[in-house]
């Protein structure tokens, strides 16, 4: 089956740090991959998402990239923002188009950014 | 606000009482899908809708909860009989059928059984 695997967290950063958020996933077929972000207080939302190998997917200063050979797909951002503090979520789905494609999660990763 | 809506956000019951969540997709997708966060875990997966047919459930989801999409439209979650372990917050999003894994949450319904 499908499963994703997300670096522990808690992640805590001071303003203007790097950040890494490592992913690795298992999948039957050729899985697309995503980055999911909850704020606080509000609903998951779509950060960004790769649909096949070595593509980069890029958002907001994010980018991540599918990289089959190590079925990894980390998260990076050069200049950590306070207002980067989120939990952040690496999926993945398979299926034909006539398929729930339902997306499975890793366990997020919270990340605080301090000024 | 179009955008996926949830009622009600927070549901308090006690164990064996049934409580029902409603969820109100964007108007203009086709697929629902539920989902359960516990804390500390990503969302899994309960069940999924193509319009008003239900077209897979996760066997996490046991014979206490019952989901529906009259009309192809809004959705209900119920759980009978309610358990401690069915405290969790209860998302709902949706998607079209053209974006692949691109789904719009609600911000969820959470519940606490006593």
């Amino acid at each position: 089956g499908n499963s994703v695997t997300q670096m522990e967290g808690p992640v805590t950063l001071s303003e203007e740090a790097f950040l890494t958020i490592n992913c690795t996933y298992t999948a039957t077929g050729y899985p697309s991959l995503f980055w999911y972000v909850q704020y606080p207080g509000e609903g998951l939302q779509l950060l960004l998402k790769a649909t096949k190998a070595d593509d980069k997917g890029s958002n907001k200063g994010f980018e991540a990239t599918y990289r089959k050979e190590t079925t990894s797909f980390h998260l990076e951002k050069g200049s950590v923002q306070v207002s980067d503090s989120a939990v952040y979520f690496c999926a993945l789905t398979t299926g034909t188009s006539g398929s729930a494609r339902q997306l499975t999660f890793g366990s997020g990763t919270q990340l605080t950014v301090l000024p | 606000d179009t955008g996926v809506s949830q009622d009600p956000r927070h549901k308090i019951t006690k164990r064996g009482q049934n409580v029902t969540f409603r969820c109100d997709p964007i108007s203009e997708h086709n697929r629902l899908y539920w989902y359960r966060q516990t804390l500390g875990q990503g969302p899994e997966f309960l069940t999924y809708f193509q319009n008003e047919a239900q077209l897979e459930k996760s066997r996490l989801l046991s014979d206490r909860f019952s989901a529906e999409r009259p009309k192809g439209s809004f959705s209900t979650l119920e759980i009978q009989r309610t358990e401690q372990g069915d405290s969790a917050m209860y998302l709902c999003a949706s998607s079209s059928d053209f974006a692949v894994g691109e789904l719009f949450f609600g911000e969820g319904s959470r519940l606490t059984v006593l």
